[in-house]
């Protein structure tokens, strides 16, 4: 069982915007502003999409967009793409006795 | 370019143990903390552990007792082991890295390594 935890699946048609969500507790998410959110297309090393809750890596398009509230991370995914349809999982640094946690991922299908 | 290579690892029987080791191209090696991340098949990340060129680690607790990682700044290589392996230990892992020092947000990933545990 993941530590964080995130729906096992969610869907939206192309254009559209998705909000996948992430819960920790107060010793991760809500500990820290270090959440990340990767995409894994099946057979592929995950790729960083958001890390410290809302920042873009260098070549990540802006219709990704994070956001934290209390012990709940979110990653929005507007003008849903053809491409987008992957895995996405949320993690959050939880301090120098638990590392890193992870949640169990969500399956994004573009219709 | 950073580059993380992982070897491929032979099948493994329980009780077992793993060892795997990635080598980075690329990059400053000793301004970096260098991290071991698994998934089990069809299931999420499970973040193993990490050290830097110092030799400081820290390890996931619930694998705290059975693993060890260790690094080669000579070879910019790092390495794990997981001793008394089962079944359940049956996944990909990936080695990565951080953004900057000490950074928790893997911009950078190895091709990912199957092992199979089975007897």
């Amino acid at each position: 069982q993941s530590a964080l935890t995130q729906p096992p699946s969610a869907s939206g048609s192309p254009g559209q915007s998705v909000t996948l969500s992430c819960t920790g507790s107060s010793s991760d998410i809500g500990a820290y502003n270090y959440v990340s959110w990767y995409q894994q297309h099946p057979g592929k090393a995950p790729k960083l999409v958001i890390y410290e809750v809302n920042k873009r890596p260098s070549g990540v398009p802006d219709r990704f967009f994070g956001s934290k509230f209390g012990n709940t991370a979110s990653l929005t995914v507007s003008g849903l793409q053809g491409d987008d349809e992957a895995a996405y999982y949320c993690s959050s640094y939880a301090g120098t006795n638990n590392g890193v946690v992870f949640g169990g991922g969500t399956k994004l299908t573009v219709l | 370019q950073v580059q993380l290579q992982q070897w491929a690892a032979g099948p493994l029987k329980p009780s077992e143990t793993l060892s795997l080791t990635c080598e980075v191209y690329g990059g400053s090696f000793g301004a970096y903390y260098w991290s071991w991340i698994r998934q089990s098949p069809g299931k999420g990340l499970e973040w193993i552990g990490e050290i830097n060129d110092r030799g400081t680690v820290y390890y996931n607790p619930s694998l705290d007792s059975r693993v060890t990682i260790s690094v080669d700044t000579s070879r910019s290589q790092f390495s794990m082991r997981l001793t008394s392996v089962t079944a359940a230990d049956t996944a990909v892992y990936y080695c990565a890295r951080g953004r900057y020092y000490y950074d928790h947000s893997y911009l950078y990933w190895g091709q990912g390594t199957l092992v199979t545990v089975s007897s």
